[in-house]
């Protein structure tokens, strides 16, 4: 899988836009951008992924340069709730085997 | 539909005590996985598997073993637990390298 880097830690107004960057600009043309997040000490919680195209749902948007080599994942409006660990993962879809690796991520801080 | 669901949720184990914890899945999954996390730290991946019958260790694979003899179950062993092993351990389950699915965490303490 290819490695990914993203920022330690972020602020951000509650009701604003949060928008987290990560870059990983070894991917492989079969690799997909997955993003997860991890409030306090739960589970962590798929939000959303894609390939080249950007991709919404009704958690968050996520924005892939056209080389592919960086992303965005965007909630459009952050709630206090929103306070997590944002991990970034790239991972091709149909490898057989392929470990499911976590690094540091990102820890948005929302604040009132 | 309960998801993934793991057993115990909580634990504490004296040195060199064995316990078997149980990942149980109702999605069929194909692919199961076993994590730690320490405090204030990422997950790291101890054992993962791609299919019943097979497993294939991660990055902190020792001083623990695994078993996938059905496919919604995944089972996570330590032998001889050590304070080492304090943690949070979660499970989870992918549809082959489709988003993952993660239990709500063990939380192990070995004394």
């Amino acid at each position: 899988d290819a490695k990914t880097t993203q920022p330690t830690s972020m602020d951000c107004a509650e009701g604003r836009a949060a928008n987290l960057p990560c870059n990983h600009s070894t991917i492989s043309g079969n690799e997909y951008v997955y993003w997860y997040r991890q409030i306090h000490s739960q589970g962590p919680q798929y939000i959303i992924h894609g390939l080249k195209n950007n991709e919404t749902n009704e958690m968050a948007s996520l924005i892939i340069t056209e080389d592919r080599k960086s992303s965005t994942l965007i909630l459009p409006h952050a709630t206090l709730r929103d306070t997590a660990v944002y991990y970034c993962i790239v991972r091709a879809y149909y490898n057989a085997g392929n470990m499911l690796t976590f690094g540091g991520g990102t820890r948005l801080m929302v604040k009132p | 539909n309960a998801g993934v669901t793991q057993t115990p949720k909580f634990r504490v184990l004296k040195t060199g005590q064995s316990m078997t914890l149980l990942c149980a899945q109702d999605m069929n999954h194909e692919y199961m996985y076993w994590y730690r996390q320490d405090p204030g730290m990422g997950l790291r991946l101890i054992h993962y598997s791609v299919g019943e019958g097979t497993t294939a260790k991660g990055e902190v694979p020792d001083g623990y073993n695994v078993s996938r003899l059905k496919k919604q179950n995944f089972l996570l062993g330590l032998e001889s637990a050590a304070p080492s092993q304090t943690s949070v351990y979660f499970c989870a389950s992918s549809y082959r390298n489709a988003e993952a699915f993660f239990g709500q965490g063990t939380r192990l303490t070995v004394v």
